[in-house]
């Protein structure tokens, strides 16, 4: 897939490091938020998603965190390996169909 | 694992003529999405369905672009005729409810020349 805009933000780290992704998201009514995964040529990939009465939820590896007063979203992967080199997007929506999402970030990384 | 579907991969066409896009949403899914993405816009979103209606197209050109359902297997994007400015990868999605995770294809990565 293609990779969004030309100065895509990039986090490089070490393989075996957690890594921290960051998204500041725009509506403050939004109740929905999700992190997705898309590496190259393929479609974004669902990791994990959190609704707004929550400000912590953990997956395998993953943990998503909210914090409604800074509007602030965060993607910690832990133990980051060579397959999490991707580009990372964070999607909010407020009761609805419609995913806004934001710009993404590429995350490199290198043995 | 249940996946979305998209045909073809790959579209390279002359402007003018007509490129018809398929997918094939995950069983039991009844909302379907269409999305564009390109290097400057990022993801957006064309048109959805929800049991087969289309519910939004307020992201779609009109003019040039029809989205359709012609059952719950099946959707389509058509562009006609196509211009280079169309060149993108065009993602389709499905889902259930709102709220609940939107699941992608692989995309159809479309060249006009």
């Amino acid at each position: 897939g293609e990779n969004v805009g030309l100065h895509l933000p990039t986090l490089s780290v070490q393989e075996g490091d957690n890594s921290i992704i960051n998204c500041a998201y725009s509506n403050s009514a939004s109740d929905y938020f999700i992190w997705y995964k898309q590496e190259s040529g393929k479609g974004p990939q669902f990791i994990i998603d959190i609704r707004s009465n929550m400000d912590k939820r953990q997956g395998q590896r993953v943990t998503v965190l909210l914090n409604k007063t800074v509007k602030h979203l965060s993607l910690q992967i832990a133990a980051t390996q060579p397959g999490d080199s991707a580009v990372y997007f964070c999607a909010e929506t407020l009761n609805t169909d419609k995913l806004i999402f934001g710009t993404g970030t590429r995350l490199q990384v290198f043995p | 694992d249940a996946r979305v579907t998209q045909t073809p991969r790959h579209k390279v066409t002359e402007m003018g003529q007509e490129v018809t896009m398929r997918c094939q949403p995950i069983l039991g899914h009844n909302t379907v999405f269409w999305y564009r993405q390109t290097m400057m816009q990022g993801l957006e979103l064309l048109a959805y369905f929800r049991n087969r209606a289309p519910l939004d197209d307020s992201g779609m050109p009109k003019d040039r672009f029809s989205a359709e359902m012609p059952d719950a297997t099946l959707a389509t994007l058509k562009i006609q005729p196509s211009e280079p400015r169309d060149s993108a990868v065009y993602f389709c999605a499905s889902g259930t409810d709102s709220n609940q995770p939107q699941h992608f294809g692989d995309g159809t990565r479309l060249s006009i020349l």
